[in-house]
């Protein structure tokens, strides 16, 4: 079964840029689409990237997705990154049996 | 405005059923995929079932299989969660999301606010 592994948390200071990495366990995480979901503190997730690097109107451009063929992995990079950029942040894709699959979620903190 | 609405949550004891309903509105309801999704207090996500359009196409994590039933009714814009058999592991928010396309294995794009399953005796 697919897992997706992502690290348990990031930071950086305000105007910096943080990447955060989801490592596919098995087969190609290039075989499916990748999504990214943003859930601040106390509040409901929110998509930010879908189908690897798409995003949904109003997600900022500070934003960007990309899939690493190479390593197997999906990567969510937060440019000029700001103080409201601080929450949890869970890759997402499927299985060969179509189950959805998310990653552990990796915290945000932003110095 | 894409609205989805939970309701149906609340306290029940282990092994009891439950059925959780996701209202509706501002898009067209019959024409994407649509999900439950759950998190365990202080926990990260979880997939739960998905249904497709016209539900031809079901699928459900394996931690449900069996014990829950995912059902859509496009003429009332709801979809529903039936779960049995009831476990303190299915303690969790549920949240209903609406897909990105008709068929429900791609991304959710919208996410209710929820309804809160406490499973205790």
């Amino acid at each position: 079964n697919l897992m997706l592994t992502q690290p348990r948390s990031v930071s950086g200071s305000p105007g910096k840029t943080v990447t955060i990495s989801c490592t596919g366990s098995s087969g190609s995480i290039a075989s499916n689409y990748v999504q990214w979901y943003q859930q601040r503190p106390g509040t409901v997730p929110t998509t930010i990237i879908y189908e690897d690097s798409h995003r949904p109107s109003g997600v900022p451009d500070r934003f960007s997705g990309s899939i690493d063929r190479s390593s197997n992995s999906a990567s969510l990079t937060i440019s000029g990154l700001k103080t409201e950029d601080e929450a949890d942040y869970y890759c997402q894709s499927y299985d060969d049996s179509d189950h959805a699959v998310f990653g552990s979620g990796t915290k945000v903190t932003v110095l | 405005e894409v609205r989805l609405v939970e309701s149906g949550g609340g306290l029940i004891q282990p092994g009891r059923s439950l059925r959780l309903s996701c209202a509706a509105s501002g898009f067209t309801f019959d024409e994407y995929g649509m999900h439950w999704v759950r998190q365990a207090p202080g926990k990260g996500l979880e997939w739960v079932s998905g249904i497709s359009w016209k539900s031809r196409s079901i699928g459900y994590a394996d931690s449900v299989k069996g014990r829950f039933t995912i059902s859509r009714d496009n003429a009332k814009k709801s979809l529903d969660l039936q779960m049995n058999s009831l476990s303190t592991e299915d303690t969790a928010m549920y949240y209903c999301a609406k897909a990105h396309y008709g068929d429900y294995a791609n991304a959710f794009d919208f996410w209710g606010q929820g309804t809160m399953v406490t499973v205790s005796s």
